[in-house]
């Protein structure tokens, strides 16, 4: 069961347009909603965070909407740069106890054209 | 500051072989470890995860197994690999009640064809 879904494997976008990436949940028990990027051949690193008590969290040219009643996350990227071509993915964090897990969404592959 | 380390970074063994893939952090104590696989045009999928030494959780029935057999160090292994045991490994690891959703650290990843 996946529980964390992001629907479009890929998406291109003209550099300095904006980019948006969708991620849909099932699990109501999520409090906190991440995304991290990925380049080849390398670990994922940390983009932003939303907590499920807020519906949007903005980083510089990054911002995260959350809609709760819908079950919906999208990262907005604006302006798009080459350097944001990447893998991204959207991962939902359940925590009991102190201890915590991430599952992660399959990934969107963002291509920015120059 | 902390690191994670986390060799080889790539890997080619033949099937039924044995697998042995080694984590470690530094510069904290009592982390939370985790280990993620990546299959060709998959997501990430959560394997194992510990809170403690000699604890794992084991998230997918499979051939692999986990052990912590130090605070800082986190082992991936199987006694047979077999073909669909492909994939890019990553390990992370998180401290433990952070209330920040900051979520995880990753390793540089392992990449371990099966042949």
């Amino acid at each position: 069961d996946q529980q964390v879904k992001q629907n479009s494997p890929s998406l291109s976008v003209q550099e300095g347009r904006i980019s948006i990436l969708n991620c849909d949940y099932t699990n109501s028990m999520f409090d906190y909603f991440l995304w991290y990027k990925k380049y080849p051949a390398e670990g994922p690193t940390f983009l932003i965070s939303i907590s499920s008590i807020k519906d949007k969290n903005e980083d510089g040219r990054f911002t995260v909407f959350l809609n709760k009643s819908a079950k919906h996350l999208s990262l907005h990227i604006v302006p798009s740069q080459p350097g944001d071509s990447a893998v991204y993915f959207c991962a939902a964090r359940v925590a009991n106890f102190g201890n915590e897990k991430l599952t992660f969404g399959t990934g969107t592959r963002l291509t920015i054209i120059p | 500051s902390q690191t994670i380390h986390q060799w080889p970074a790539t890997l080619v063994q033949p099937v039924g072989s044995p697998l042995s893939l080694e984590c470690t952090v530094e510069g904290t104590s009592n982390p939370n470890l985790y280990w993620y696989r990546q299959a060709a045009g998959r997501g990430l999928q959560l394997l194992f995860y510990s809170v403690g030494i000699g604890q794992i959780s084991s998230e997918v029935p499979q051939n692999l197994s986990a052990s912590r057999p130090q605070d800082r160090q986190f082992i991936l292994s199987s006694k047979k690999l077999l073909l669909s045991d492909s994939g890019f490994y990553l390990c992370a690891w998180t401290r433990a009640g952070t209330g920040k959703g900051y979520g995880y650290t990753f390793g540089s990843g392992t990449r371990l064809t099966v042949v």
